[in-house]
């Protein structure tokens, strides 16, 4: 079946760069999006990129795919204390599913 | 952009009672909603697709007489978790896209529901 992996775990200091990592097996997927969820809360889209292009870049999120080895990136320009969270990558089948990552715990300490 | 509400927030209830979910879209129809399940520490797991208008589909392993799902109009459907016990105890959250608009793809997320059964 599909699946989606990610790291579990980043440790960055603040004002520094964050790349987040995510591999996925479903060579038909549309699109591939970062979601972030801060404790308690529900998911927060945070970009999205179609699976014909290999970047797109939104203020300090920068996302990279490659789609040969099926592998999605975000990077997290001038990482914040606020941007400690857990960040999900998930793929949008051609059934419109989505499937997610197991999410990735970034700590970012000062 | 478009909204999807979730009620209630957050739920406590008797082991054995029953738990409606509700999933709203406010702004936009959604002939398809999603709904997922998340565990302590846990990815997202997708538990069924809820069409409007006929039977959800559940993923593998998930009980489809104990997760009841009710997509009766465009804009409304519903999770409920029946004879409740310790171990359904969860964050769920809905999902909806307006497949009306087929420039967007974007799926919108309610806030969530944190279910306790004590």
């Amino acid at each position: 079946g599909e699946d989606v992996e990610q790291s579990l775990f980043l440790s960055v200091r603040e004002g520094d760069s964050s790349v987040i990592n995510c591999t996925y097996t479903d060579s038909s997927s549309t699109y591939l999006y970062w979601y972030k969820q801060e404790p308690g809360a529900g998911l927060q889209l945070l970009t999205y990129i179609f699976s014909n292009m290999d970047m797109k870049q939104d203020q300090r999120l920068t996302v990279l795919l490659n789609k040969k080895d099926k592998h999605l990136s975000l990077r997290i320009a001038d990482t914040q204390t606020g941007d400690s969270a857990i960040y999900f990558c998930a793929e949008q089948d051609n059934t419109d599913k989505l499937i997610f990552g197991t999410g990735t715990r970034l700590q970012v300490f000062p | 952009g478009a909204v999807v509400s979730q009620h209630p927030s957050w739920v406590i209830c008797k082991s054995g009672t029953s738990v409606k979910i509700e999933c709203r879209s406010l702004d936009f129809q959604a002939t398809t909603m999603f709904w997922y399940r998340q565990f302590p520490k846990q990815s997202l797991m997708l538990m069924a697709t809820s069409n409007e208008g006929s039977k959800a589909t559940y993923e593998q392993g998930v009980e489809k007489d104990k997760f009841l799902i009710n997509h009766a109009s465009l804009t409304l459907s519903t999770l409920t978790v029946t004879s409740a016990h310790p171990e359904d105890s969860s964050f769920y959250i809905c999902s909806a896209r307006d497949l009306g608009q087929s420039w967007d793809t974007e799926a919108f997320f309610g806030q969530g529901t944190r279910l306790t059964v004590v």
